[in-house]
């Protein structure tokens, strides 16, 4: 099966700063790679996602990169602000049935 | 809309045990899904569901059952508690999208707040 592997595991930014963080994958079949923020107590909640036949994506602050070659795939967040403080999760995908999640980390903005 | 919620919140169980998760989703999803949730390792897919009726096991399938009688519920049980399942346990949601013919091929999934298992 396929294998995500993420890092950092953990990540600390001052405020205003930008964070990156970065996930691998094994299967060169996945064709989908969604990025979910967890925040304490709460199930995780997609913030971007990308599509195998686009290299980026941008939202307002974030963007997610992909390498398709090299095979992996990168979130960045620009301009942090404490309510960014979260898990950060990547996860691949094939089917659409079955997700393979790394195994997160976790960003703290320092104000 | 609730979204997709979870029950119950927290539970404790002794080996040996059995009980049933119950996840509930007001978004006519076709698909819906049971994770869990251990420190270091991400979340791991258990079972899922690709419509009502049908279910298919996951990453990590041994020592748990699943049923989706109904379209909106999908139920996660567990016959014989041990240890090693003690966890945080997520259900999700989605709607298959289509994107060239492939249905299926980028969910959106909706997770729920989680249910804490702890078992002695």
């Amino acid at each position: 099966g396929e294998n995500v592997e993420q890092h950092p595991s953990t990540l600390s930014v001052q405020e205003g700063d930008s964070a990156v963080i970065k996930c691998t994958y094994s299967d060169s079949a996945s064709n989908y790679f969604p990025w979910y923020k967890q925040e304490l107590g709460k199930g995780p909640q997609l913030i971007i996602d990308i599509r195998s036949n686009v290299g980026e994506k941008k939202d307002q602050r974030i963007a997610v990169t992909l390498n398709k070659t090299a095979k992996h795939f990168s979130l960045h967040i620009t301009e942090t602000q404490p309510e960014d403080s979260a898990v950060y999760f990547c996860a691949a995908s094939f089917t659409g049935n079955q997700f393979y999640f790394g195994t997160g980390t976790s960003l703290t903005v320092i104000p | 809309n609730a979204g997709v919620t979870q029950t119950p919140k927290f539970r404790v169980l002794k080996t040996g045990q059995s009980m049933t998760l119950l996840c509930a989703q007001d978004m006519n999803h076709e698909y819906m899904y049971w994770y869990r949730q251990d420190p270091g390792m991400g979340l791991r897919l258990i079972h899922y569901s690709v419509g009502e009726g049908t279910t298919a096991k996951g990453e990590v399938p041994d020592g748990y059952n699943v049923s989706r009688l109904k379209k909106q519920n999908f139920l996660l049980g567990l016959e014989s508690a041990a240890p090693s399942q003690t966890s945080v346990y997520f259900c999700a949601s989605s709607y298959p999208r289509t994107s060239g013919g492939a249905v299926g091929s980028y969910n959106e999934q909706f997770f729920g707040p989680g249910t804490r298992l702890t078992v002695l």
